[in-house]
């Protein structure tokens, strides 16, 4: 089964930019969406398809999606950034959907 | 504005049955695939079951394959999943989530939508 692989953690002062990725064999030529969960609360979509924003998602959030590697790129972290994030895909192969391993972002 | 209220979850003894329901409002339903995504204690998502707006395509992850069965009724805005034989592992959060964009299936899609969730406990 297709397997997504993201960092347990990434840590960033306020003001920087954090990068998670998501790894994934040739997740180039997949459509890949973000999710950002706060502890206690549901999961809020952040990205969709590679690097489309929903509405009232800051500019600050952006995706990248080529070759093994899928990015979330987070600039100007804010302490409310502050969550887990979990990347997905659709794999066709074997007709699932599939979640990252999710990585918690770390506000230093 | 979009409201999806999950119901039905419990405390419930491995082997027995449990249906959870997902009433939705703020959208037009019969438009929209939904989906089921379920998080145990502590750990990661897990896709568990999609199903078209018509009914039409099904899927469900391999760990639930042949005891979960997603249905809806477009008529009363609902989702439902019936979930038989219960083990232990499916212990978790269950939350609805509705496709951020109409198509004729249940592929392809990211979720813009959650509810809060029921929780599901199988413990003897």
């Amino acid at each position: 089964s297709y397997v997504l692989t993201q960092p347990p953690s990434v840590s960033v002062a306020p003001g920087q930019t954090a990068r998670i990725t998501c790894g994934g064999n040739n997740i180039g030529s997949k459509s890949v969406h973000w999710y950002q969960q706060k502890p206690g609360q549901a999961p809020v979509l952040v990205v969709y398809d590679d690097s489309d924003r929903p509405s009232g998602i800051p500019e600050r959030f952006s995706g990248s999606n080529s070759g093994n590697t899928a990015t979330l790129t987070i600039s100007r972290v804010e302490a409310g950034d502050e969550a887990d994030y979990y990347c997905q895909v659709w794999d066709s192969s074997s007709a699932l959907y599939v979640f990252g391993t999710g990585t918690k972002v770390t506000v230093l | 504005e979009v409201q999806l209220v999950e119901s039905g979850g419990g405390l419930v003894q491995p082997g027995r049955s449990l249906r959870l329901s997902c009433a939705a409002s703020g959208f037009t339903f019969d438009d929209y695939a939904m989906h089921w995504v379920r998080q145990a204690p502590g750990k990661g998502l897990e896709w568990v079951s999609g199903i078209s707006w018509n009914s039409g395509s099904i899927g469900y992850a391999d760990s639930v394959k042949g005891r979960f069965t997603i249905s809806r009724d477009n008529a009363k805005n609902s989702l439902y999943l019936q979930m038989n034989s219960l083990r232990a592992e499916d212990t978790a959060l269950y939350y609805c989530a509705k496709a951020a964009h109409d198509s004729s299936g249940y592929y392809y899609a990211s979720f813009d939508y959650w509810g809060q969730g029921t929780l599901v406990t199988v413990s003897s």
